[in-house]
């Protein structure tokens, strides 16, 4: 099946730092990748999609310029927290799709950051 | 926007017996109806999936039926297993941006 890889897998910061997540897809090549947060014993909630080439879209209520997402290839996306504050402590999880007309969604192992 | 209520949040069984989770959703448009698996600390696992044009799949013991009158799908484990424990989340997919909307979840846990 589909592998999609996290790095890292955990990230322990301060409060005012930048975090970078990288997702790549293994074996295949990603069209399109997908960004969520999940918090504790919560569901999993889009924060934004990427095509590789063209900038993110984001969903409403996420913050593009303190979440910033690069997919500079077809295999690797990444997501940058900028000054990271507490509240910004959660479960990271990225997905991939393949080509033209793949609906299903690979995902990651995810990255938990805990912002001291 | 598309919305999907999963029921029930918690579920718990004896080992051997059949679990069901349900999910009910609004929007017509939707055409895929994937069901995941999370353990602790895990992303989610991609056990079964089903388009509009079925009613209903077959994977070993997991089954997923969908009925697009009614707008709901559901989840069938039989013969559970301890190792089936985990949250269960379905899905909603259909739109030409791909994204899905996710359940709330369902914590299902086997007892030995």
């Amino acid at each position: 099946g589909a592998v999609v890889s996290q790095h890292p897998s955990w990230v322990i910061c301060k409060s005012g730092t930048s975090v970078k997540i990288e997702c790549r897809s293994l074996d295949f090549q990603a069209t399109t990748m997908f960004w969520y947060r999940q918090f504790p014993k919560q569901s999993l909630m889009l924060m934004a999609t990427s095509n590789e080439g063209s900038k993110a879209t984001y969903e409403q209520g996420v913050e593009k310029d303190k979440f910033l997402i690069n997919h500079a290839s077809l295999t690797l996306s990444t997501l940058t927290v900028t000054s990271a504050h507490p509240e910004d402590s959660s479960f990271y999880i990225c997905s991939a799709r393949g080509g033209l007309g793949d609906v299903e969604q690979f995902f990651g192992p995810g990255t938990r950051l805990t912002v001291l | 926007g598309e919305n999907v209520e999963q029921h029930p949040s918690t579920l718990s069984v004896q080992e051997g017996d059949s679990a069901v989770i349900k999910c009910t959703y609004s929007d017509s448009a939707s055409n895929y109806f994937p069901w995941y698996k999370q353990e602790l600390g895990k992303g989610p696992q991609l056990i079964i999936d089903i388009r509009s044009n079925v009613g209903e799949k077959k994977d070993q013991r997991i089954a997923v039926t969908l009925n697009k009158t009614a707008k709901h799908f559901s989840l069938h484990i039989t013969e559970t297993q301890p190792e089936d424990s985990a949250v269960y989340f379905c899905a909603l997919g259909g739109g030409s941006n791909y994204k899905l909307t996710f359940g709330k979840g369902t914590l299902l846990t086997v007892n030995p």
